[in-house]
């Protein structure tokens, strides 16, 4: 059962254009909603994160966007630049019998173009 | 320098061949977790450990151990590895008592023959 679903395993995108990575969830008790990076032979690192009470939060060239309603969340990167290319995870973090947990999406290989 | 350690990075065993992956952190956190990287699966959390001598069950800790005895070690056991067990794993800390904030250390390849 994927509570946090990306059904995009890929996307490519020209440099300098808008790059959108999309994310569905389907638990409305999570309360934050997370963005990872991720590059070959490295660890996940922490990109940008929105709390479930707001529906926008921006961080330089990435923004990230909470549709409750809808359970959706996207990431926008404005304007994609070749560093951008790696995995996204999506992730959304809720309580469960006193411990807080992180469930992740499967990913999206994000490649940019030049 | 802040970081998340892991060792091995690369492992190939047979199965029933016990082994441990050490992880470190010189962060001082207290919340630290091991993860689980699957093609099509994302990150699966395999146990977590909110402070010194305390740890639990994450998503899938089937065939797993962790203990806990210091603040900054965080091992994972595998008692009989098995081939289902082949994967990419990702130790983990955060400062807060939860999984929001962490920061991953850089992966440890296993494949079990």
């Amino acid at each position: 059962d994927q509570q946090v679903k990306q059904n995009s395993p890929s996307l490519s995108v020209q440099e300098g254009r808008i790059s959108i990575l999309n994310c569905d969830y389907t638990n409305s008790m999570f309360d934050y909603f997370l963005w990872y990076k991720k590059y070959p032979a490295e660890g996940p690192t922490f990109l940008i994160s929105i709390s479930s009470i707001k529906d926008k939060n921006e961080d330089g060239r990435f923004t990230v966007f909470l549709n409750k309603s809808a359970k959706h969340l996207s990431l926008h990167i404005v304007p994609s630049q070749p560093g951008d290319s790696a995995v996204y995870f999506c992730a959304a973090t809720v309580w469960i019998q006193g411990a807080q947990k992180l469930v992740f999406g499967q990913g999206t290989r994000l490649t940019i173009n030049p | 320098e802040a970081q998340v350690t892991q060792n091995p990075r690369y492992l190939i065993t047979v199965t029933g061949k016990k082994l441990t992956v050490t992880c470190s952190q010189n962060m001082n956190h207290e919340y630290m977790s091991w993860y689980r990287q699957d093609p099509g699966l994302g990150l699966r959390q395999i146990y977590y450990s909110m402070n010194v001598e305390v740890t639990d069950k994450g998503d899938v800790p089937e065939g797993y151990k962790v203990s806990r005895k210091e603040k900054r070690n965080f091992p994972l056991i595998l008692e009989s590895p098995s081939p289902n067990q082949t994967s990419l794993y990702f130790c983990a800390s955060s400062p807060a008592q939860g999984p929001k904030t962490q920061y991953f250390g850089p992966g440890t390849r296993l494949l079990v023959l």
